[in-house]
């Protein structure tokens, strides 16, 4: 099945303490990208990537990290989480980057930084 | 800068009423938009896309340029048209090209 997955789901963690989240997408896309949904923000991109090696910082960077070695994985890294991270986190893929081009999500990942 | 506004955070409506999801935007360029939504515990998902001039779900929206307004409407809502709804602008930057959200419009069906 084509699909956009992220690991973990759900995931509670301190202050501080390196983590990452894992996405993957099947569907050999050349576009990836990362978004935080807040409530009365919606959703806003964090990072993405137009190919392998190819990465850009979205509107809100700020305390993430992330790598495009490989297509089919972009992963999120927060090397020092702060308690402002608290938030659901989609990834998304797309063929290319062209507007036309559907972008497919992930099931979302509930962080919580204590 | 907020490039996609969507006023109003929460909308409630009863089943078989027409419903308008308003959603407006600022882009210098030529602007190409989108509807995404989110059923409850779903994955965000397509909706549709001006360019197309589609009708999903008996859901249309019409891109005016002189209002830089995309909003979403249907002539008769139903239960199942409870969801989360994004409009949702593709732009093209120096850096790249991306797709920017606004804040979203949780829509409620009552029976």
């Amino acid at each position: 099945e084509a699909q956009v997955t992220q690991n973990p789901r759900y995931l509670i963690t301190v202050t501080g303490k390196k983590l990452t989240v894992t996405c993957s997408q099947n569907m050999n896309h050349e576009y990836m990208s990362w978004y935080r949904q807040d409530p009365g923000l919606g959703l806003r991109q964090i990072y993405y990537s137009m190919n392998v090696e190819v990465t850009d910082k979205g509107d809100v960077p700020e305390g993430y990290k992330v790598s495009r070695k490989e297509k089919r994985n972009f992963p999120l890294i927060l090397e020092s989480p702060s308690p402002n991270q608290t938030s659901l986190y989609f990834c998304a893929s797309s063929p290319t980057s062209f507007s036309y081009n559907e972008q497919f999500f992930g099931p979302g990942t509930r962080l919580t930084v204590l | 800068a907020q490039r996609v506004t969507q006023p109003e955070k929460l909308l409630s409506v009863f089943k078989g009423a027409p419903v308008e999801l308003k959603c407006n935007y600022s882009y210098s360029g030529s602007p190409e938009l989108f509807w995404y939504v989110q059923y409850s515990r779903q994955r965000l998902q397509l909706l549709l896309r001006h360019i197309s001039r589609e009708s999903i779900k008996g859901f249309t929206a019409d891109l005016n340029k002189g209002e830089t307004s995309f909003h979403l409407k249907k002539p008769f809502a139903q239960e199942e048209d409870s969801a989360m709804y994004y409009c949702a602008l593709y732009m093209e930057e120096t850096s790249g090209s991306r797709l920017t959200f606004g804040e979203g419009t949780q829509l409620t069906v009552n029976p």
